[in-house]
Parts: structure tokens; C-alpha cells; sequence
């Protein structure tokens, strides 16, 4: 079956440092990718997504992604972390039933 | 502009008791509707989908059942809930095809004591 994996649990990132998600899919053909961020005891919000076309994606608040296929990544990215963006961020992709996967998560930490 | 509704926020019930969970969704005609359950430190589990009124798919086996009484509404319920009920339940909504993007509603916490 299809699978969507995010191989870090949690990160800690220091504020205005660099960040890099991981996020890898199990699929054949290329798929719909998908990146969304939970706030603490909040539903999830659409950072970005990718269909088609250009592997490079941007999102909101700053996010962007790339899809490369060789690797089958599509890792979240962001020059600049805020102290606003701890959260947690998942991964998804749909599966052959076009039901959506999500990883289980990475929770982010920022600190000062 | 699209928006979609989930209440209660929060609830804690005791074990053995009744649950209605509703969301609503506004701004959009016949959605495709998700409930899914996140339990703590685990991802989000797809529970049931709906892609028209009285129209509903079951993903896993479980204590709860789902309802489309409305174009627009998704009801959760149980007749008799259990400890392992617990969990932050979320509902989603998307437009045709299933792969299309889903939008999230702020949850419900969920605890069964």
C-alpha cells in the first residue's frame, strides 16, 4: 500500500535558523503532495501543495517545498523560522482510492 | 468564501454515554465530507467520508457510526462510548475528486472518563 513517511518525530530549531521537514511517499505514478500545519489543539491548515508542473512550491507563512521524484521527497522548507511556526506539520498524499494519507507528524520547537 | 464549522470544542463524557459530534460546512455545494480522529502522539486516521447526502463510507471498524442528514452537515455519534473513544476529532471537507484538497475544521477534543 501507499505510504507517506515524516522519519523525524520532533525537531528543536533555534529561531531565525533554517528549517527542513522530511517527508517521503511510497507511489508509482507521480502524486498529489501535500503539507499541513496543526497549531496546538487547533484542525489543520493547507501550507501548500503540489499537483503538477513546477517541483518547486510555494506556500503560505513563508513555506515552500520541493517534489523530487528520484528521491521520492517532497520536504518542507523555510530560510527563516518564527517562533510562530512551532506547531505540528504533516505530511499527505492520496492513496491509489484517492483517500488521503498523512504522515505522523513532525512537531516542531522553536527556541529563542 | 468557503468556511466549515465543528462543535463542541470540547467535551468530556463518561464512559457508556451517548455522542453527537456535527460539523457544517458553508459556502459550497455538495462537499465531500471527512471525520477523522487524531489520537495523541499519532497521526490522523481516517474514520468515515461521505460524497453525498445519506452516502457513507466506513474506514476502520469501531464504536461510531456517521450521518449526512444534509448536503452540508456531517454528524459523529455513538450509542455507547468507550475510553479508547478519546481523541481530537477533526472534520474536513473537499470538492470532487477525492484528491482535491481538503479544508479542516478547528476539531473537538474529545474525553471519555
Amino acid at each position: 500500500a501507499q505510504s507517506v513517511t515524516q522519519p523525524d518525530i520532533h525537531i528543536t530549531v533555534s529561531e531565525g535558523a533554517s528549517l527542513e521537514l522530511r517527508c517521503n511517499y511510497s507511489y508509482g505514478a507521480t502524486p498529489y503532495l501535500f503539507w499541513y500545519v496543526q497549531s496546538p489543539g487547533q484542525g489543520l491548515q493547507l501550507l501548500l501543495k503540489y499537483f503538477s508542473g513546477d517541483t518547486l512550491v510555494q506556500g503560505i507563512k513563508g513555506f515552500e517545498a520541493e517534489f523530487k521524484r528520484s528521491q521520492s521527497s517532497f520536504n518542507l522548507r523555510k530560510p527563516s523560522v518564527h517562533w510562530s511556526d512551532a506547531a505540528e506539520y504533516f505530511c499527505a498524499a492520496p492513496q491509489l482510492n484517492e483517500k488521503l494519507t498523512f504522515g505522523t507528524g513532525t512537531r516542531l520547537t522553536i527556541i529563542p | 468564501s468557503q468556511t466549515i464549522h465543528q462543535w463542541p470544542a470540547t467535551l468530556v463524557q463518561p464512559v457508556g454515554s451517548p455522542l453527537s459530534l456535527e460539523c457544517t460546512v458553508e459556502g459550497t455545494s455538495n462537499p465531500n465530507l471527512y471525520w477523522y480522529r487524531q489520537a495523541a502522539g499519532r497521526g490522523l486516521q481516517l474514520l468515515f467520508y461521505s460524497v453525498g447526502i445519506g452516502q457513507i463510507s466506513s474506514e476502520v471498524p469501531q464504536n461510531l457510526s456517521a450521518s449526512r442528514p444534509q448536503d452540508r452537515q456531517f454528524i459523529l455519534s455513538s450509542k455507547k462510548l468507550l475510553l479508547s473513544d478519546s481523541g481530537f476529532y477533526l472534520c474536513a471537507w473537499s470538492s470532487s475528486p477525492l484528491q482535491e484538497t481538503q479544508y479542516f475544521g478547528p476539531g473537538t477534543r474529545l474525553l471519555v472518563l
